[in-house]
């Protein structure tokens, strides 16, 4: 069984610029919840999409937003950016919808320049 | 808020030897789960082992295995027979049953096995 893939794996944009990051979760998987790594915030949770529905979202502004698409792939997008946004971005998928192991992907790395 | 803390910034372990990375969380949550994952330098998250807040028995997963004791609100992970492969940072991780799946991180462990 093929695992999470994210594209790209390195991205480098200008500030004030939008990207769109995508995720394509383990098939079956219907929950899939991205994460921002930086190395003075650690791990920071954006949002959790389950079957298309946005069910969580962290403490992030509205530049970031997101969606899932009917085969569950799901994408975020940044509108103008800002260089703290220089960061790791995971994805994660799940099966269920609560309390289910998580598995990742290998992760974006966005440099805002 | 959640809180979950990794007090070990960093750690030595000789090949070999036994290590445990330590995990305390604050939670007033009825049921929820523990997650550990494994972060080489490539930047993928592995998942390693994950306990049940119900669960009665000590989670294992081959060379893993948690130290889980819920009235002290720790999830300790401990590594048998550590290999040079097992030097990465260590997150221990918690999600809550009745908030979807996501996750809140500890700052992580840096492991660091030596030959």
């Amino acid at each position: 069984k093929a695992g999470v893939t994210q594209t790209p794996r390195y991205l480098i944009k200008t500030r004030g610029q939008q990207v769109t990051l995508s995720c394509s979760p383990i098939s079956g998987h219907r929950s899939v919840s991205w994460y921002q790594q930086t190395p003075g915030q650690g791990l920071q949770f954006l949002f959790e999409y389950f079957s298309e529905t946005q069910r969580n979202k962290g403490n992030f502004p509205g530049r970031f937003s997101g969606r899932q698409f009917s085969n569950s792939r799901s994408e975020m997008n940044v509108s103008t950016l800002e260089l703290g946004d220089s960061a790791l971005y995971l994805c994660a998928s799940s099966w269920g919808d609560s309390g289910y192991e998580q598995y990742f992907g290998p992760g974006t790395r966005l440099t805002v320049t | 808020a959640q809180k979950i803390t990794q007090t070990q910034p960093g750690m030595f372990v000789q090949e070999k030897e036994a290590v445990t990375l330590d995990c305390t969380y604050d939670t007033s949550d009825p049921s929820y789960g523990l997650f550990w994952y494994k972060q080489p330098s490539s930047g993928e998250m592995i998942f390693l082992i994950y306990q049940g807040s119900y669960d009665q028995q000590n989670a294992t997963e081959g060379r893993y295995s948690l130290n889980f004791q819920k009235a002290r609100k720790s999830a300790n992970l401990v590594i048998s027979a550590s290999q040079l492969g097992d030097s990465a940072m260590y997150f221990c991780a918690k999600a809550s049953n009745n908030a979807g799946n996501m996750l809140t991180f500890g700052g992580g462990t840096r492991l660091m096995v030596k030959p």
